[in-house]
């Protein structure tokens, strides 16, 4: 049973482009969360999906990010016209059921730099 | 969001002494609390997780206790080991965070 997914693992940008974040669930987890971790510092929450709809945002920026799980396919997080304090690491996370009860797994992140 | 806070941000102890750490929260609806670790250029990983129905929960070295009426909950790593130095993190309210807590272990 493959872990959660992401890719790619590195990513660099130039300011001013767009960056994709992919991120596969574990086998049978419908629910995925995305973080942001800046270079010594925690885990900072961004967005909670379940398939098909965002549950909670309210730790997105509200211009220039979004993310969506789609029914088929991995989670996607987005980032249009990066700049520079957007390099970060980002992990995603699933778990099997509601957060607030149940183990997340993490993937291994996306380093995004942005130039 | 929920504010969760952790403590100490940085932990230095010899080998073979205990750490604790310890995290508060304020949202009293939290039902789980878990740890996690994470090594350097790594994912984190859960190390142990209680529920709000206990108090404590043990596994050989590591344990976690839960005081609810108090809305705090610790982190115990017995006989520690140069292995154990990472970033601990607990977590509350779904999928709030503390800031971490960066622990040495010295040999």
């Amino acid at each position: 049973n493959a872990g959660v997914m992401q890719n790619p693992r590195h990513l660099v940008r130039r300011r001013g482009q767009e960056a994709r974040l992919r991120c596969s669930p574990m086998k049978g987890h419908s629910h995925v969360y995305w973080y942001r971790q800046l270079p010594e510092e925690g885990l900072k929450f961004m967005v909670y999906l379940q398939k098909e709809n965002i549950i909670d945002e309210s730790g997105m920026p509200k211009e220039r990010f979004s993310a969506e799980f789609p029914k088929e396919g991995p989670s996607i997080l987005r980032i249009q016209q990066v700049v520079r304090g957007d390099s970060a690491a980002y992990f995603c996370a699933s778990s099997l059921g509601l957060a607030d009860l149940n183990e997340q797994f993490f993937g291994p992140g996306t380093r995004l730099t942005v130039l | 969001g929920e504010n969760v806070e952790q403590h100490p941000s940085t932990l230095s102890v010899q080998e073979g002494d205990s750490a604790v750490i310890k995290c508060t929260y304020s949202d009293s609806a939290s039902n789980y609390f878990p740890w996690y670790k994470q090594e350097l250029g790594k994912r984190p990983q859960l190390i142990i997780d209680i529920r709000s129905n206990v108090g404590e929960k043990k596994d050989q070295r590591i344990a976690v206790t839960l005081n609810k009426t108090a809305k705090h909950f610790s982190l115990h790593i017995t006989e520690t080991q140069p292995e154990d130095s990472a970033v601990y993190f607990c977590a509350a309210a779904k999928y709030y965070f503390g800031a971490g807590t960066r622990l040495f272990v010295k040999a």
